[in-house]
């Protein structure tokens, strides 16, 4: 069965630095998200991508974030000062309209300290 | 944000049994919905999906059954197995963009 990959799978880092997390989407979908769960909390949206521009972002999804897809297959969420408060698991997932469900990867936990 | 709730945080249940978990909606633009299971330290793993155009959808030991009317939809699965047990979301999808709106999750314990 066909996989979204995440990397790292945990990530620490110090408040203030960049952070950029990594993901390889299935290779035939279309649209392309960042979700994010801080723990205890809802699974929110962050951000959707088609056609190579962003499609759908949310309030948290601000200018300290953004994604890129720079070569075609791996699909990137940068934070540029990273906060506390973004100490969470961050989930890609994709999707090709119309066939079942989007596909979520396994996470990667970041850890601002 | 509480367009999808899930009322029930968590839930108990006999191995072999049938397992009912539900969810509430009030967007009534919501045209798909999406039920996921979910272990610690793992993404969501897609289970069974069902379009606002039908009431029921049935995959296996699962069944996804919608009242528009209501604005309810529950995920019954059928025996419950002790590899059942994790967290479940309800998601939904609206008519404009395609960006999910999770529940907040119930967690299923199945007992044996």
């Amino acid at each position: 069965e066909p996989e979204v990959t995440q990397t790292p799978s945990h990530q620490v880092t110090q408040m203030g630095q960049e952070v950029i997390l990594r993901c390889v989407p299935i290779s035939n979908h279309l649209y392309f998200y960042w979700y994010r769960q801080i723990l205890g909390q809802k699974v929110e949206f962050l951000v959707s991508f088609y056609n190579n521009e962003i499609s759908e972002k949310s309030e948290i999804f601000d200018d300290q974030f953004s994604v890129e897809r720079p070569d075609g297959s791996n699909f990137t969420l940068k934070i540029r000062s990273t906060k506390l408060e973004d100490s969470a698991m961050y989930f890609c997932a994709s999707y090709r309209m119309g066939i079942g469900g989007y596909t979520f990867g396994s996470g990667t936990r970041l850890t601002v300290v | 944000d509480q367009q999808v709730k899930q009322n029930s945080p968590s839930l108990s249940v006999q191995e072999g049994r049938i397992s009912i978990l539900n969810c509430d909606y009030t967007n009534s633009m919501f045209d798909y919905f999406l039920w996921y299971k979910k272990y610690p330290a793992e993404g969501p793993t897609f289970l069974i999906s069902i379009s606002s155009i039908k009431d029921k959808n049935e995959d296996g030991r699962f069944t996804v059954f919608l009242n528009k009317s209501a604005k309810h939809l529950s995920l019954h699965i059928v025996p419950s197995q002790p590899g059942d047990s994790a967290v479940y979301f309800c998601a939904a999808r609206g008519e404009y963009g395609n960006k999910l709106v999770f529940g907040a999750g119930t967690i299923l314990r199945v007992k044996s």
